[in-house]
Order: C-alpha cells, then structure tokens, then sequence
C-alpha cells in the first residue's frame, strides 16, 4: 500500500496567517492526489484534486502543488471557517489510502 | 446536488455483522461512478472499505477483504456495507461516498457511528 504521511499533525494559526500542509508519498503518485476537508460532524468535502485543480464553488485562497512524492495544500489568508481536519488522498494505485490528517486550530 | 446518507445500527455485538445502507439522491446509483465506504476510528485517520460499480463490479481493501460485502440496490437508490465477525477494532465513523471513474472521491456522507461492544 501506499503510505500517505501529512505534517503537521496540528497547526496553530490566527485568522489571516497564510498556512502550508505537507503530504508526502511512500512512492510516486504523479500527480493523483486530493485534498479533503472535514468540519466536526460534517461530511468531508473535497477541496483539490489532480494536485493543484480546485473544486468548482472551493474559494480561490485554497491552493494545491507538487507532484511524485511530495505534495502541498495552501491557504493564503485564513478564514474563521477554515479551522477544520484537512486530508490528502492519494488515488494513484490500489488500494487508495489517505494522510492521518492535520488539524487546524485557532 | 448529490447527497449521500448512511443509515443502520448504532451498536453491535462482537462476532457480529455491521450492516449500513447508503441512501443516494441528486444522481442515479446507475451513474458512471464508483460507490464507496470509508471508515474512521475514533481519533485515527481515514481507511478505504471498497466500492462498486453499479453492474456490480467490486473491489475490497485487502486488509477487510475476507470480512467485507458491498453491494448495490438500483430499485431504491442504495448501495449497502456488510462487514462480518466485527470486533472492538471496527468500531467507528463509517462514511459512504462517490467516487469518479478515476476513484477521485468527490462527495461524501457525513458519516455514521458503529461500536461494537457487548
């Protein structure tokens, strides 16, 4: 299996702070990778896909970059609605496996 | 817009069979997608269970893959999780989704909470 690892586990950050998200991959991937977001008793939505393509209606302060082994999720001003648990998903090769996920508090 | 909800108990006994139901509205469970289950434990990340296609191709977790049965009910625009000789270790949020040919997970339940506990 793929492993995915994300870093940080946590992130403390203020409103307005702009944020970065690793997720690396235990082999390459290309560029299949995407990025989730989860609120407390929500479903998850998915935010970035393809690395850097972002879902139609996902605000333009959420980026996606890299490709093989390393990957990142940006947000260059947070919002008071962007603390959440972020995911990266690889869905390269069988059986598709995600990140253990970074939290982001205020 | 598609939405996906889980239904099924809440609580199941060791040894047992956790059974979940996915309800699909905003889209055909005949649609060129895959149909997925995703579980979370408590505090711990995400895990793909499997899917299936809607003329009944599946594909399993080889983790889960001897205990694991998906299946899809096209008359009520379901698909449906059975997960057998469950233990302490399967309790957790259970999570249906869809996904696209290329298993890009796009839209998710919010997920429903299964312990298994006598």
């Amino acid at each position: 299996d793929i492993q995915m690892t994300q870093s940080p586990s946590t992130l403390s950050a203020s409103v307005g702070d702009r944020v970065t998200i690793t997720c690396r991959a235990s082999q390459s991937i290309n560029r299949w990778l995407a990025w989730h977001q989860q609120k407390p008793g929500r479903a998850p939505t998915l935010l970035i896909y393809k690395a850097s393509s972002l879902k139609s209606g996902v605000p333009s302060r959420f980026s996606g970059g890299g490709s093989g082994t390393e990957f990142t999720l940006t947000i260059g001003s947070l919002q008071p609605d962007d603390f959440a648990i972020y995911y990266c998903q690889q869905y390269s090769a069988f059986p598709w496996t995600f990140g253990q996920g970074t939290k982001v508090e205020i | 817009q598609v939405k996906l909800q889980e239904s099924g108990p809440g609580l199941v006994k060791p040894s047992g069979t956790l059974s979940l139901t996915c309800s699909v509205s905003g889209d055909s469970i005949s649609s060129d997608y895959w149909w997925s289950w995703v579980r979370q434990p408590p505090g711990k990340g995400l895990e793909w269970i499997g899917e299936i296609y809607h003329f009944g191709s599946t594909y399993y977790n080889p983790s889960l893959e001897s205990r694991v049965t998906i299946s899809v009910d096209k008359s009520k625009n379901q698909f449906s999780l059975e997960l057998k000789s469950v233990t302490a270790a399967d309790t957790a949020v259970y999570h249906c989704a869809r996904a696209q040919r290329e298993r890009l997970i796009e839209y998710w339940g919010q997920g429903s909470l299964v312990t298994v506990s006598s």
